[in-house]
């Protein structure tokens, strides 16, 4: 198993710009996350789904779009860049009847100028 | 709503010092905890968790931490801190509302000199 992967590690964008971060999972995980990383702030839920077709927003959604259309793909669009979106994106999976037992993927680094 | 503390932002140690982090959760219910490390470049990682029974968890790396439901506390232990420890640490807390699987801490980094 790849577990969950993430693409691309780093991309660097201008205000405005939009772009959609890739996550994908081979473990047949149902519930799929996604979170923003930022110094002295931990892990913040930006959106979540519990099932394909299913999607819901967490602590921090503004800006950000996700859609499930299949159970191993969960991509997080960003539709206008903005720097206050300069962090570290980490998706995550787990089965829905453990959630809290989550898959991290490795991380896409983004810097927004 | 449910919340973690963690009430060092960073620590400093020497190879073979010990170490305590702590973490204080809010919710008074029934509750499950986790430590999670992410060394340099790397993705979070499970270390431990509790869900019942035995407040001292053990987990990877020789790592424990201990559920101390008087004070709200989950600390994590490890009696001899090596290099290879230097890393970010996270305590989350089982979300109770539906969807909100975890809610985590602002983390602790850990640094440790050879």
């Amino acid at each position: 198993n790849a577990g969950v992967t993430q693409t691309p590690k780093f991309q660097v964008l201008k205000t405005g710009q939009s772009m959609t971060l890739q996550c994908a999972q081979d473990m047949n995980h149902e519930y799929m996350s996604w979170y923003r990383q930022d110094p002295g702030m931990g892990l913040r839920l930006i959106h979540y789904s519990v099932g394909a077709g299913i999607t819901d927003q967490g602590e921090v959604p503004n800006g950000y779009n996700v859609s499930r259309s299949t159970t191993e793909d969960f991509p997080l669009r960003l539709l206008s860049a903005a720097p206050s979106q300069t962090s570290v994106y980490f998706c995550a999976s787990s089965t829905s009847n453990r959630a809290y037992e989550q898959y991290f993927g490795p991380g896409t680094r983004l810097t927004v100028t | 709503a449910q919340s973690v503390s963690q009430h060092n932002h960073h620590v400093i140690l020497s190879e073979a010092a010990s170490l305590e982090l702590g973490c204080n959760y809010s919710y008074g219910g029934t509750v499950n905890l986790f430590w999670y490390v992410q060394y340099p470049g790397q993705h979070l990682q499970l270390l431990l968790k509790y869900f019942s029974g035995d407040p001292l968890v053990k987990g990877i790396k020789g790592f424990e931490a201990e559920f101390i439901k008087s004070k709200f506390s989950f600390n994590l232990r490890k009696p001899s801190v090596q290099w290879s420890d230097t890393a970010e640490y996270f305590c989350a807390v089982r979300g109770n509302q539906a969807g909100t699987a975890l809610i985590f801490g602002k983390g602790t980094t850990l640094s440790v000199s050879s």
